[in-house]
């Protein structure tokens, strides 16, 4: 089936010591998204890229990054984490660009992400 | 400012009884409001995209509605399978979807 895939699905990491997350998706969409999920909050977009076309809310903390380096994989870089980036982090995809026709998002199973 | 607004936050119901989830939106040239359904520690899953105001859809017990100014997800004869949190979202051209911040559903038998 094809699907969004997202590994670890638990990370524990300490204060100040970066961490990588990674999505994969069998989908062949050409968006994919990043977004954190705190508890009982709703989904906050971090960035996107439309193929490798980077696009970053205008409110994603620095110490946020990501790499895109083929269609299938994308990777979530925190590079000193604070105890308030503890959350669920959520990759998706969808065919086209928001706001466009076939743009439905399809998530991944999301990492839960703990800082000690 | 663009908003998503669900309610109500939280809703409890008996098997069979059915409801309806309310999601009020302000988003200035609307490109689709989307519904989904997310369990407890997973990441979401997709249910339903509304492009213009009186489209319907359905799936299984779950029927999504969209006027000019809110969606509905009705939910008939609901079982305790469908407990979940459910996610409504507005999308504009060129941007992010808009995220409310659920109603979550708990149905008892």
């Amino acid at each position: 089936d094809a699907m969004v895939i997202q590994n670890p699905r638990y990370q524990v990491t300490q204060f100040g010591k970066p961490v990588t997350l990674s999505c994969s998706q069998t989908l062949n969409h050409n968006v994919m998204y990043w977004y954190q999920q705190k508890s009982s909050q709703a989904p906050k977009l971090l960035f996107h890229y439309y193929d490798k076309d980077f696009n970053n809310e205008a409110d994603t903390p620095d110490n946020f990054q990501s790499r895109r380096p083929n269609t299938s994989f994308c990777f979530l870089d925190i590079r000193s984490p604070g105890l308030g980036d503890a959350a669920m982090y959520l990759c998706a995809t969808s065919r086209s660009s928001p706001g466009l026709v076939n743009n439905e998002q399809f998530f991944g199973p999301g990492t839960r992400l703990t800082v000690l | 400012e663009d908003q998503v607004t669900q309610s109500p936050e939280a809703l409890r119901l008996q098997e069979g009884e059915s409801s309806s989830l309310n999601c009020s939106y302000t988003v200035s040239g609307l490109r689709g409001l989307f519904w989904y359904r997310q369990d407890p520690g997973k990441g979401p899953e997709f249910l339903f995209t509304l492009y213009s105001a009186g489209e319907e859809k359905e799936k299984e017990r779950l029927k999504a509605t969209l006027t000019k100014k809110e969606s509905f997800l009705h939910i008939t004869a609901p079982k305790p399978e469908d407990s979940a949190t459910y996610l409504c979202a507005g999308n504009q051209a060129g941007t992010a979807l808009i995220f409310g911040k659920g109603t979550t559903l708990s149905v008892s038998s």
